[in-house]
């Protein structure tokens, strides 16, 4: 059990472009969900957090503009990384707590290449 | 504020051999704490985790780590490295915030395994 899938896997977009990553819980329900964004050989830096239902809390550094986080449902949040550039390519990791544990899942995470 | 060192960030143990990951912590208050494996490529997994339970913490595949308040330390071992352990690990404490956890990674250790 505590499943969390992302979709894709990888993407590679043009500069200027807007993508879009989904995190799902596949078998639990998911209150809060986390989005970390980890560069090549370094560790996984939190970028927000969001509830279901409210606007996302974004850690201090990440613009909130550029990166449009969605929780619409319990078991589906989106990042939209809106006009993509070179420097955004990274690996963007999604975790899920359930709602009734703070204990977090994650995601296989998505690698970000903008050409 | 919640904190964790990784005092290595390149670990290199042959087959066979005992492997020691260093982790110190820096809490206000009983911390949990965790280490997460990322094989590449591949999604974060949860090694072990230490709620303020029994101090000896025994894992998946081998790994156990011991919280010892004394000396804010919280090492990863395990007896016989195999070469399927070659990973990068993460430290990481929780900070409760709110309704949910914040993890807070270290900086992450290489552990490369020789034949």
């Amino acid at each position: 059990g505590a499943v969390v899938s992302q979709h894709p896997s990888r993407v590679i977009c043009k500069s200027g472009t807007s993508v879009k990553i989904e995190c799902r819980s596949l078998d639990f329900q998911a209150t809060t969900m986390f989005w970390y964004r980890q560069f090549p050989k370094q560790s996984l830096m939190l970028m927000a957090t969001s509830n279901e239902g409210s606007k996302a809390t974004y850690e201090q550094g990440v613009e909130k503009d550029k990166f449009l986080i969605n929780h619409a449902s319990l078991t589906l949040s989106t990042l939209t990384v809106t006009s993509a550039h070179p420097e955004d390519s990274s690996f963007y990791i999604c975790s899920a707590a359930p709602s009734d544990s703070y204990e977090q899942y994650f995601g296989p995470g998505t690698r970000l290449t903008v050409t | 504020a919640q904190s964790v060192t990784q005092l290595d960030s390149h670990v290199s143990v042959s087959e066979g051999t005992p492997v020691l990951l260093r982790c110190n912590y820096s809490s206000s208050y009983s911390p949990s704490l965790f280490w997460y494996v990322q094989h590449p490529n591949k999604g974060l997994q949860l090694l072990l985790k230490y709620t303020s339970a029994a101090t000896l913490v025994k894992g998946i595949n081998g790994f156990e780590a011991e919280f010892k308040k004394s000396e804010t330390s919280f090492h990863l071992t395990k007896p016989s490295a195999h070469m399927s352990d070659a990973a990068e690990y993460f430290c990481v404490v929780s900070d409760r915030y709110g309704g949910y956890n914040k993890l807070i990674f270290g900086a992450g250790t290489r552990l490369a395994v020789h034949p």
